[in-house]
């Protein structure tokens, strides 16, 4: 069974930058694998900020963006604002299964 | 705008079945793939089911494969999940989301999501 590997919890000051990344247990994260990241806030449904590695939708704020990263996916928050503060999961896609990591709740400290 | 509103959600004995329906409006809904994601209460997400624009192509998760059916009418702008022999460990708000048709007609690029619907599987 695939695993998806996110940092559980990350805590950032507002104004700084940090990176939460997505590893696979099958291996190095590449762009096949279309990595996507949500955001998600207590009691809403997920809101999605990066398809296919490092696209933004276009409601996405300009502070985030998408990597890969030491053979992980990455998302980067640089210039965090208060209400940065959520649960962040990315999403890759296998050849034969679409698997969500177990997410990274961020505390904006 | 785009909306996506789910029902259909409610308590099932285990064993039972349930049919999820998600209403689409503000985009033409005949020419994107769809999917449900699910979401244990205080867990993670789960990839459910997704299927391309016109109905040929689907996927399922393991978990539900053979159990669950996707569908949609895009006569209707409505997309559907037919849930069967339904457990335990199916209880959890569903969500039914576009893509943005990155990869096509397969699904690789969710974007909108609706605010889900709570299933609860229980005796």
């Amino acid at each position: 069974q695939t695993v998806v590997t996110q940092e559980p919890s990350l805590t950032v000051s507002p104004g700084g930058t940090v990176t939460l990344t997505c590893a696979s247990s099958t291996g190095a994260v590449t762009s096949g694998y279309y990595p996507n990241w949500f955001q998600q806030k207590p009691g809403q449904a997920p809101r999605a900020l990066i398809y296919s590695t490092s696209n933004k939708h276009s409601w996405t704020p300009a502070r985030f963006s998408g990597s890969l990263l030491g053979g992980k996916a990455a998302l980067t928050l640089s210039g965090v604002q208060p209400e940065d503060e959520a649960e962040y999961y990315c999403l890759l896609f296998y050849g034969g299964a679409r698997v969500f990591g177990g997410g990274t709740k961020l505390t904006v400290l | 705008e785009v909306q996506l509103v789910e029902s259909g959600g409610g308590l099932v004995q285990p064993g039972g079945s349930l049919r999820l329906s998600c209403a689409a409006s503000g985009f033409s809904f005949s020419s994107y793939a769809m999917l449900w994601v699910r979401q244990t209460p205080g867990k993670g997400l789960e990839y459910v089911s997704a299927i391309s624009s016109n109905g040929g192509s689907t996927y399922y998760a393991n978990s539900v494969k053979g159990r669950f059916t996707i569908s949609r009418d895009n006569s209707k702008n409505t997309l559907y999940l037919q849930m069967g022999s339904l457990r335990a460990e199916d209880m959890a708000v569903y969500y039914c989301a576009r893509d943005l048709g990155y990869c096509g007609s397969i699904s690789c690029s969710p974007d909108y999501w609706g605010q889900g619907t709570l299933v609860t599987v229980s005796s």
